[in-house]
């Protein structure tokens, strides 16, 4: 069984640019969300996506967006790029979207590691 | 302000022995806390999770003890194996729709 994949791998764009990177939860799973994790930090809480709808929303400005499709994977926009935007992203996917969830986790993918220069 | 908090951003522990990795929080309202193992270039793995209303959840080699009234989890492995090394976060988890709140990581070395 595939798990959470994420597209790109890598990437490097420049300050101002646009960016989306991609990700396929596992099959089955209905709820995506999405992380950012800077160099010597946890990862931080961005989006949570449930059956195509924004349920939850992190501390970061209207520049990033993201949208689930009817076939459960997302995407993550991110515009106006800053240096500061430079992390890797991570996305997670879960069965559900309530508390049995912390039973078993959600699972991450190896994310896209994004460089703006 | 940080609401998840580990506050050892390494630890080094020998082969076989007892691996604690600590954690502490601030927000009461947290429903749940988990554990998740990272090695670089790969994304997190969970390992074990404990719900607020209990105080131990063992699984293997792995056991999170949760202390509400000091706001303190632990995280024990035993005994520490080499494949253990890995970057350790705690994570906290509200009402389903909020994502993870993660700490910063620890850096468990095993030694042999």
């Amino acid at each position: 069984d595939a798990g959470v994949t994420q597209s790109p791998t890598h990437l490097i764009k420049t300050r101002g640019q646009h960016v989306t990177l991609r990700c396929s939860p596992i099959s089955g799973h209905k709820s995506v969300s999405w992380y950012q994790q800077v160099l010597g930090q946890g990862p931080q809480f961005i989006f949570q996506y449930y059956e195509k709808e924004e349920r939850g929303r992190g501390n970061f400005p209207d520049r990033f967006s993201a949208r689930q499709f009817p076939n459960y994977s997302s995407e993550l926009n991110v515009n106006a790029l800053l240096l500061g935007d430079s992390a890797l992203y991570l996305c997670a996917s879960s069965l559900l979207l309530d508390a049995s969830t912390a039973n078993y986790g959600y699972t991450f993918g190896s994310g896209t590691r994004l460089t703006v220069v | 302000d940080q609401q998840v908090k580990q506050n050892s951003p390494s630890l080094s522990v020998q082969e076989g022995r007892i691996s604690i990795l600590n954690c502490d929080y601030t927000n009461s309202m947290f429903d749940y806390f988990l554990w998740y193992k990272k090695y670089p270039a790969e994304g997190p793995t969970f390992l074990i999770s404990i719900s607020s209303i209990k105080d131990k959840n063992e699984d293997g080699r792995f056991t999170v003890f949760l202390n509400k009234s000091a706001k303190h989890l632990s995280l024990h492995i035993v005994p520490s194996q080499p494949g253990d090394s890995a970057v350790y976060f705690c994570a906290a988890m509200g009402g389903g729709a909020d994502g993870l709140t993660f700490g910063k990581g620890t850096h468990l070395i095993i030694q042999p």
